[in-house]
């Protein structure tokens, strides 16, 4: 089975503090995703990559930047943690681009910031 | 521009009772993917379905069941005799084929069945 995991379960962190949300997947996927969900607003994506060292942005990107060093990793970094970025954070990955069928992302169990 | 729209925020039924979960996608792509995730009170997303757009065809998994009707943009997921444990909030996602490999969601309908 795919496992996609997310290092923290709760973080609590303080106005202004730099905040890395660790994922890791075992499943040698080529892509990985980082999503923000609030109730009312659904799943947003923040940042997504395809490959090693590759990213793109998503639908929300600001306040927020990732890293992929290595496969299987993808970080989530707030670099000056606001309020405004209390929210679950969900890590996903998949196998393949689109014109595959093996486009189902599997999703960790999530990470529930709270900003203070 | 792709979308998907979840019209329903809520819904609350008793046990037993069928209940139908709306989507609607928006795309002007012929070629798309759509799916099906379930969100427990765990928090983590269960894939239920994968559907492509050639593929029109319903499809039934025990008690769900998947209607995909591309005449109306539409792909609603039925849930039949429904249980306590199916309480969650289920999302509807868009993939499209030259967009990339990010799923689009919907904002979610939470299910509450009671006994």
């Amino acid at each position: 089975d795919v496992k996609v995991t997310q290092s923290s379960r709760y973080l609590v962190k303080r106005t202004g503090e730099k905040v890395f949300l660790e994922c890791v997947q075992d499943m040698d996927h080529e892509n990985m995703f980082w999503y923000r969900q609030d109730p009312g607003l659904g799943l947003r994506l923040i940042y997504f990559s395809y490959d090693v060292k590759m990213k793109e942005k998503g639908d929300i990107p600001e306040g927020y930047s990732v890293s992929r060093e290595k496969k299987e990793r993808f970080s989530l970094i707030l670099e000056s943690a606001s309020t405004n970025q209390t929210s679950m954070y969900l890590c996903a990955s998949s196998l393949g681009t689109a014109p595959t069928m093996n486009t189902e992302a599997f999703f960790g169990q999530g990470t529930r910031l709270t900003v203070v | 521009a792709q979308k998907v729209t979840q019209a329903q925020t809520e819904i609350s039924v008793v046990e037993k009772e069928d209940v139908t979960l709306d989507c609607v996608y928006e795309t002007r792509d012929t070629t798309y993917y759509l799916f099906w995730y379930k969100q427990p009170p765990s928090g983590e997303l269960v894939f239920l379905i994968r559907r492509n757009s050639f593929d029109e065809q319903n499809e039934i998994s025990g008690r769900y069941s998947w209607n995909f009707q591309k005449s109306t943009s539409s792909f609603n997921f039925t849930i039949t005799a429904s249980q306590v444990v199916d309480s969650a909030v289920y999302f509807c996602a868009l993939l499209v084929f030259w967009s990339g490999t990010a799923l689009i969601f919907g904002k979610g309908t939470t299910l509450s069945v009671s006994s």
